[in-house]
């Protein structure tokens, strides 16, 4: 079953705004994900943050981590278009049999107009 | 980013036959392969985990004698759907990770149709 779930599930926005979504979990992590899909594509991996780390940047995207709430968010500033897509969030377990598999968030379907 | 090429990207068939897609990794060794089944406006459920040269370890509730997994190689993985029916119809992606490596890289998916 997946672990990760995400809200909001749908998000619409105009571009030029910020787009925030989040992700919990219920296990103890190594690190998580973010990857982004678009539509009948694969995913393309966005960020990591690992679980020692509590907030990551790259370019316009911004990652928090909260272990303590099981929770990560995703901030994408000053959206454009080209953003619409699913992103998922994905946790990697921190140990055992499961080291190494990915659990994906149910992802947030992302709409930005023009 | 490292590349992952899977094919066919989409696969229209009569209920009963098998179907294979394959997944390369292009320019790295992806001591790791994962195969996971999409459904639509859905998330990703992880089907199967392979490690080159041995045997795949499948999810609870995945036969494997259904989804036959082959990674005979540090490039190829593949994935044969045995008997195709309606049910199986479904978006089928691959994912390829690399020696130690936490990210995975993904391939664009295989739509698979089945009549």
């Amino acid at each position: 079953s997946q672990q990760g779930e995400e809200d909001p599930q749908a998000l619409s926005i105009q571009e030029g705004e910020n787009a925030t979504m989040n992700c919990s979990y219920k296990t103890s992590i190594n690190n998580l994900q973010w990857y982004r899909q678009n539509s009948g594509r694969g995913l393309v991996h966005l960020i990591l943050i690992r679980s020692n780390e509590r907030e990551k940047h790259s370019g316009r995207l911004r990652v928090t981590l909260d272990t303590s709430k099981k929770s990560s968010s995703l901030l994408i500033t000053a959206s454009r278009a080209a953003d619409t897509a699913s992103y998922f969030c994905a946790t990697m377990n921190a140990g055992g049999t499961s080291y190494g598999k990915l659990t994906f968030g149910q992802g947030t379907i992302l709409t930005v107009h023009p | 980013g490292a590349v992952v090429s899977q094919h066919p990207s989409r696969v229209i068939c009569k209920s009963g036959t098998s179907v294979k897609i394959e997944c390369r990794s292009l320019d790295f060794q992806a001591t790791t392969m994962f195969w996971y089944r999409q459904f639509p406006k859905q998330s990703l459920m992880l089907m199967a985990t392979s490690n080159e040269g041995s045997k795949a370890t499948y999810e609870q509730g995945v036969e494997k004698d259904k989804f036959l997994i082959n990674h005979a190689s540090l490039t190829l993985s593949t994935l044969t759907v045995t008997s195709a029916h309606p049910e199986d119809s479904s978006f089928y992606i691959c994912s390829a990770r690399g020696q130690g490596r936490n990210i995975q890289y993904f391939g664009a998916g295989t739509r698979l149709s089945v009549l």
